[in-house]
This record gives structure tokens, C-alpha cells and sequence, in this order.
């Protein structure tokens, strides 16, 4: 089975601060995704990854900035954390022909 | 990417099969119909993913007619533990993949 980890379950920051979520996946994965889920909204892509150091913005990457150096960790960073991006984090891997695999989610907080 | 319609909720008791349709009107040649399972708190779980006619696996079975338009996801005597959301997505299975998440299918098993 696929594993992916993510950093922290629960974190709590104060507006302004730079914020790192990182994500790791233990299966050799191309792909690399990062979602946020808020009630009634449903999960919204955030950005994705397809190989290292390749990146591609998803429905809603404003705010929000990637890195992905190494082919299994992929990290979201907010550059300025703002309350509204208080949300679950959700990052997923997968193989090309396959649906993502999910890791736990970070649940943040900004105050 | 092709749109995606589900019940909002639905509710069963323990022992009974619960049927799940989703329509996918726009469904394309090259897009596959997976489904994924979220408990509260917890990221989506990979359940079953299928192109034509039916699939079936240790957890569901999915039902795909000749015209692809829809798809039914069966879960054969559900019990408690299957209270979650269910999502159905479609999507192409090869490059990179994208799936979009719609707003679910919320499933209430009762005693």
C-alpha cells in the first residue's frame, strides 16, 4: 500500500507567518497533488506536480506557492498565512495511470 | 473535465445494499469513473475505479451502462463504519491526472 505522510495533523499560526506543509510519499509516484477541503465546498486543487521541480497551478493557487525538489516530498508553502486559509490540506501521490492516494490532511489553523 | 451529479445524502440501515448513481453526461472517450470513500477528518480512500460494464472488488462493485453517461457505485451490506462521504469522479487515467472532486454522496447507516 501506498503511504503518504504529511508533516503535522494539526497546526496553528498567526497571520503573516510563512507557513511550510510538507508531504511525503514512500511508492516511486510521478505525481504530486496538494487540495484544500472546506464544508460545502468539497476538495479544490491547489496545485500539482508531475516530476521534479515541475509544477502546475490547479483551481485555486493564489496565496499558495510549491516546491518539489526531490521526487517524493512535495511541500505547499503560504507565503503570508491569512486567516482564510484556515482549512484541511490534503496531499495525494499517484502513478500516471492511477487515482491519487491520500495522506491524513493537516488541519490549519490561522489566527 | 466532465461534470459529475450525486445525492447530496442518503441514508440506509445496517445489512441492506445501498446503490450510489452518479451522472457524468459529458464523460469523455479516454475517462475512467473512480469512486473514493472520506471518513471525517481523514483523507479520501481510493475505493474502485472502472471504464465499461462492471467491476468489482473485496469492498464495491461498480456499474457502468453501454453509454457511460452514469455509473452506479454498490456497496453490498453496509454496515455503521460505511457512514462517510462518497465521491464520484471521471477523469482521463493517463499524463497527469487532475480528477476533480465534486460535493459527495453523504451516506447515514443507522441500526
Amino acid at each position: 500500500d501506498v503511504k503518504v505522510t504529511q508533516s503535522s495533523r494539526y497546526l496553528v499560526k498567526r497571520t503573516g507567518e510563512k507557513v511550510f506543509l510538507e508531504c511525503v510519499q514512500d511508492m516511486d509516484h510521478e505525481n504530486m497533488f496538494w487540495y484544500r477541503q472546506d464544508p460545502g465546498l468539497g476538495l479544490r486543487l491547489i496545485y500539482f506536480s508531475y516530476d521534479v521541480k515541475m509544477k502546475e497551478k490547479g483551481d485555486i493557487p493564489e496565496g499558495y506557492s510549491v516546491s518539489r525538489e526531490k521526487k517524493e516530498r512535495f511541500s505547499l508553502i503560504l507565503e503570508s498565512a491569512s486567516t482564510n486559509q484556515t482549512s484541511m490540506y490534503l496531499c495525494a501521490s499517484s502513478l500516471v495511470e492511477a487515482g491519487p492516494s491520500f495522506g491524513p490532511g493537516t488541519r490549519l489553523t490561522v489566527t | 473535465l466532465a461534470k459529475t451529479t450525486q445525492p447530496i445524502s442518503m441514508d440506509s440501515y445496517e445489512g441492506q445494499e445501498v446503490n450510489i448513481t452518479c451522472s457524468h453526461n459529458n464523460i469523455a472517450t479516454n475517462d475512467y469513473i473512480t469512486w473514493y470513500q472520506q471518513f471525517p477528518s481523514q483523507g479520501p480512500r481510493f475505493i474502485i475505479q472502472g471504464y465499461k460494464t462492471k467491476v468489482t472488488n473485496e469492498v464495491a462493485s461498480l456499474f457502468i451502462p453501454a453509454d457511460r453517461k452514469s455509473s452506479t457505485l454498490s456497496l453490498p451490506r453496509v454496515s455503521l463504519s460505511d457512514t462517510a462521504v462518497y465521491y464520484c469522479l471521471v477523469g482521463p487515467n493517463s499524463g497527469y491526472s487532475t480528477l476533480t472532486f465534486g460535493k459527495g454522496t453523504m451516506l447515514l447507516v443507522s441500526p
